[in-house]
């Protein structure tokens, strides 16, 4: 079946520095990958996706890579600041639902 | 615009008791719904997802089960509720395939004693 795996599971990063979190899949036709933001006591909210037939997105200070030759793609913040700190999620469906990683916790420190 | 409700936000059931925990979406036709638990500090582990009224996928065996009476009404219950069935519960819809944006209610906070 369909595995997803997310690393680091936590990150601590100075304000104004970068944060990368990276997930690898295992399935090679996957064709969607999203990245979900939860803050503390809500739902997972969609800052970013991409799909197969690009390699690189950007929005602002977020942007999203993938390699589907290595079937890994990464979420870049940059300029983090203190409202970045949450847990961060990435999936990978195929022709199942939804699979997410195990999540990323940010701590942004000012 | 298209909008999830989640309720209760919070609930504490003694072990044994039963679960009701109830999903609606309002504002689009024949989404397809999910049921996720989060385990403290732990990643999102489906637990049901529906494409239709009546056609409801389990995704890992366990005491819960889920009903969907209505188009856009997606139930989670139980008929005795476990210690490991405490986590946060979160209901999710998406429309047509997997490869769209999903949508999260707000979650229960689920604390079995």
């Amino acid at each position: 079946g369909e595995n997803v795996e997310q690393h680091p599971s936590t990150l601590s990063v100075q304000e104004g520095d970068s944060a990368v979190i990276k997930c690898t899949y295992s399935d090679s036709a996957s064709n969607y990958f999203p990245w979900y933001k939860q803050e503390l006591g809500k739902g997972p909210q969609l800052i970013i996706d991409i799909r197969s037939n690009v390699g690189e997105k950007k929005d602002q200070r977020i942007a999203v890579t993938l390699n589907k030759t290595a079937k890994h793609f990464s979420l870049h913040i940059t300029e983090t600041q203190p409202e970045d700190s949450a847990v961060y999620f990435c999936a990978a469906p195929v022709n199942t639902p939804l699979v997410f990683g195990k999540g990323t916790r940010l701590s942004v420190i000012a | 615009s298209q909008t999830i409700h989640q309720w209760p936000a919070t609930l504490v059931q003694p072990v044994g008791s039963p679960l009701s925990l109830e999903c609606t979406v309002e504002g689009t036709s024949n989404p397809n719904l999910y049921w996720y638990r989060q385990a403290a500090g732990r990643g999102l582990q489906l637990l049901f997802y529906s494409i239709g009224i009546d056609q409801i996928s389990s995704e890992v065996p366990q005491n819960l089960s889920a009903s969907r009476p209505q188009d856009r009404q997606f139930i989670l219950s139980s008929k005795k509720l476990l210690l490991s069935d405490s986590g946060f519960y979160l209901c999710a819809w998406t429309l047509g395939s997997e490869n769209t944006e999903a949508f999260f209610g707000q979650g229960t906070r689920l604390t079995v004693v």
